[in-house]
């Protein structure tokens, strides 16, 4: 069965230094999604991306956030200069059709840390 | 604007006996819900979903779902746990209030003993 995959699975970086984080959606999916956790709070949305373009972004996702598919196959979201409460779990997750009935599918998350 | 409330953090259950993981929801549109089940170290995984159609939803693994709009519940359930049901489960609403992003509730961790 098809599944997102998410690289690397564990990012440790120093504050203010630049982190990339990829993802591969499944291969005909049209709709892109990344979404964090916070260690013991909600997953939360940031941001949602279709035909290379952003479609929805949240209050999270600040001009410090930028999300890109640089090919055909991969999906990242880059952080430019990463703060202590950046530190989370980000999964990344792709849909067929997108809107509220769609299923997302998602990756196994990437733990990024800030020191 | 929707919310979802998951009212255990922790269900602690013996191997063979019922499950039931509780969410409640707010949602101002017909909502779409949604359960997902995360075991370590993966992704998240859909179980099952509601949207508009039969009120009890089947899903994968013998979960089952009810969608009570009076109560404006839909709590998970499962006959009988199996030791690899111990996961950490997720309710997501999603309605049609000016966007589809969902909202995720906070989680409840299903502890499964032998």
């Amino acid at each position: 069965e098809p599944e997102v995959t998410q690289t690397p699975s564990h990012q440790v970086t120093q504050m203010g230094q630049e982190v990339i984080l990829r993802c591969v959606p499944i291969s005909n999916h049209l709709y892109f999604y990344w979404y964090r956790q916070i260690l013991g709070q909600k997953v939360e949305f940031l941001v949602s991306f279709y035909n290379n373009e952003i479609s929805e972004k949240s209050e999270i996702f600040d001009d410090q956030f930028s999300v890109e598919r640089p090919d055909g196959s991969n999906f990242t979201l880059k952080i430019r200069s990463t703060k202590l409460e950046d530190s989370a779990m980000y999964f990344c997750a792709s849909s067929e059709l997108g809107g509220r009935t769609d299923t997302q599918y998602f990756g196994p998350g990437t733990r990024l840390t800030v020191l | 604007a929707q919310s979802v409330t998951q009212l255990d953090s922790h269900v602690s259950v013996s191997e063979g006996t019922p499950v039931l993981l509780r969410c409640n929801y707010s949602s101002s549109y017909s909502p779409s819900l949604f359960w997902y089940v995360q075991h370590p170290n993966k992704g998240l995984q859909l179980l099952l979903k509601y949207t508009s159609a039969a009120t009890l939803v089947k899903g994968i693994n013998g979960f089952e779902a009810e969608f009570k709009k009076s109560e404006t519940s839909f709590h998970l359930t499962k006959p009988s746990a199996h030791m690899s049901d111990a996961a950490e489960y997720f309710c997501v609403v999603s309605d049609l209030g000016g966007s589809y992003i969902p909202t995720f509730g906070r989680g409840t961790s299903l502890i499964v003993h032998p």
